[in-house]
């Protein structure tokens, strides 16, 4: 079975400032890794996913992730935040192969971006 | 393409009413995913469709909760009684398959039970 920690639930920030959100994982097989933002009163967008090859992934609106199998992490970052970030952002997990392949969520951190 | 859709968009009940929920998938996506989605907290699996087969309904409340897929396109979603601890947002997706493709979501259904 898979599990996702994300160490933060809240994270304030002023605008422009850098960010990371921390994710770690657990799992007994590989994985496929992602990052979903979620609007206030939005459904869930993929922001970015980790499938194999580079470690570094880069998605949209300037998010990068990077994964590091020995640390069982997946930390999200971007270098320059804006007030138009605030959202809160899951990580989540889905194993390698196989018919299920269902997506495990983290509990999600809450960015607030502050001018 | 479109998106998900996902209907209605917010509905209120009192406890030990029935209510149920409707998804349309994106077009093609043969693998269709339920998901409640409790205030403060991450999606959880409820159920997960390949074509109009169930392949995990394992954390289901089936004494309560129900779903169908017919044709392998639509689905809905029933909770009969509804329970206060059903409040919740409850959250449709999508994918080609399973593994690395990612998940295409609704807009959801926020329940709020009374």
């Amino acid at each position: 079975a898979q599990s996702v920690t994300q160490l933060d639930s809240q994270v304030p920030v002023f605008e422009e400032a850098p960010v990371e959100l921390r994710c770690n994982y657990s799992s007994s097989v590989s994985v496929y890794l992602f990052w979903y933002v979620q609007y206030p009163n939005q459904g869930l967008q993929l922001l970015l996913k980790y499938l194999s090859g580079s470690t570094l992934v880069k998605g949209i609106n300037g998010f990068e992730a990077e994964f590091n199998k020995s640390q069982t992490s997946f930390h999200l970052r971007k270098p320059s935040v804006h007030i138009s970030d605030t959202a809160e952002y899951f990580c989540a997990v889905s194993a390698f192969g196989g018919s299920q392949g269902n997506l495990i969520f983290g509990k999600g951190t809450k960015l607030s971006v502050k001018p | 393409e479109a998106g998900v859709a996902q209907s209605p968009r917010y509905k209120i009940i009192e406890k030990r009413q029935s209510v149920a929920f409707w998804c349309n998938p994106i077009s093609g996506h043969a693998t269709l995913y339920w998901y409640q989605q409790i205030l403060g907290q991450g999606p959880k699996l409820l159920i997960q469709f390949q074509n109009n087969g169930v392949v995990d309904d394992s954390q289901l409340p089936k004494d309560r909760f129900s779903a169908e897929r017919l044709k392998g396109v639509d689905s809905t979603l029933k909770i009969q009684p509804a329970k206060l601890e059903d409040s919740a947002v409850y959250l449709c997706a999508s994918s080609l398959g399973t593994g690395g493709y990612g998940y295409t979501f609704g807009s959801g259904t926020r329940l709020t039970v009374v």
